[in-house]
């Protein structure tokens, strides 16, 4: 079973710019969680996706944003990239086993805003 | 402020030591995870422990859950080279999905 695939891995962006991530979950799994990990803040919740629909968001400006489509392939936007949206941004990809999630990340698309 | 928060920081240690980190959490939780990075990677599951468990364990790893206190604790056993990483404890909320992460443990093992 393939795993989680996120692209790109690595980004340069100009500061005011927009990017778009995109993040391919296991097959099968329909949930798919955005983290943001930066050295000072450790890992973020940004956000999460549920059958095409937000189900839980982070504390972040509207800024981030994201959508799932039905093949349950999701992307992360963020608009007027600020130098502190520099961050390794981290997708997972969830199983629900009984009353239990599992997470599966992917390795991570690592952002740098100059 | 985070739901989970590791404890220590950083922990350096000989190989062959056992090392050993805690998490603290907040809330009621479903269950809760350990994972590790290896730097600048994706994470790593390493183990699960439900809310109704109190030890579990896995290879090298011992993990213990105290929901009267609300903590965790990783055990890595017999600690190699390679157990270099980051460890983070996650705790899966009720009512959906929201994995919330400390900031983690940073574990080196000197060979």
């Amino acid at each position: 079973k393939a795993g989680v695939t996120q692209t790109p891995r690595y980004l340069i962006k100009t500061r005011g710019q927009q990017v778009t991530l995109s993040c391919s979950p296991i097959s099968g799994h329909r949930s798919v969680s955005w983290y943001q990990q930066t050295p000072g803040q450790g890992l973020q919740f940004l956000f999460e996706y549920f059958s095409e629909t937000q189900r839980n968001k982070g504390n972040f400006p509207g800024r981030f944003s994201g959508r799932q489509f039905s093949n349950s392939r999701s992307e992360m936007n963020v608009s007027t990239l600020e130098l502190g949206d520099s961050a390794l941004y981290l997708c997972a990809s969830t199983a629900q086993i009984g009353l239990n999630t599992e997470a599966f990340f992917g390795q991570g698309t690592r952002l740098t805003v100059v | 402020s985070q739901q989970g928060e590791e404890d220590p920081q950083a922990l350096s240690i000989q190989e062959g030591e056992n090392a050993t980190m805690n998490c603290s959490y907040k809330t009621s939780i479903n269950n809760l995870q350990w994972y590790r990075q290896n730097s600048g990677r994706g994470l790593v599951h390493l183990i699960l422990i439900r809310s109704n468990e109190r030890e579990k364990h896995s290879g090298r790893l011992r993990v213990t859950l105290d929901t009267s206190k609300k903590s965790s604790s990783l055990l890595i056993t017999a600690s190699r080279a390679a157990d270099t990483a980051s460890y983070f404890c996650a705790t899966d909320e009720a009512g959906g999905f929201k994995t919330i992460f400390g900031a983690g443990t940073r574990l080196f093992v000197k060979a």
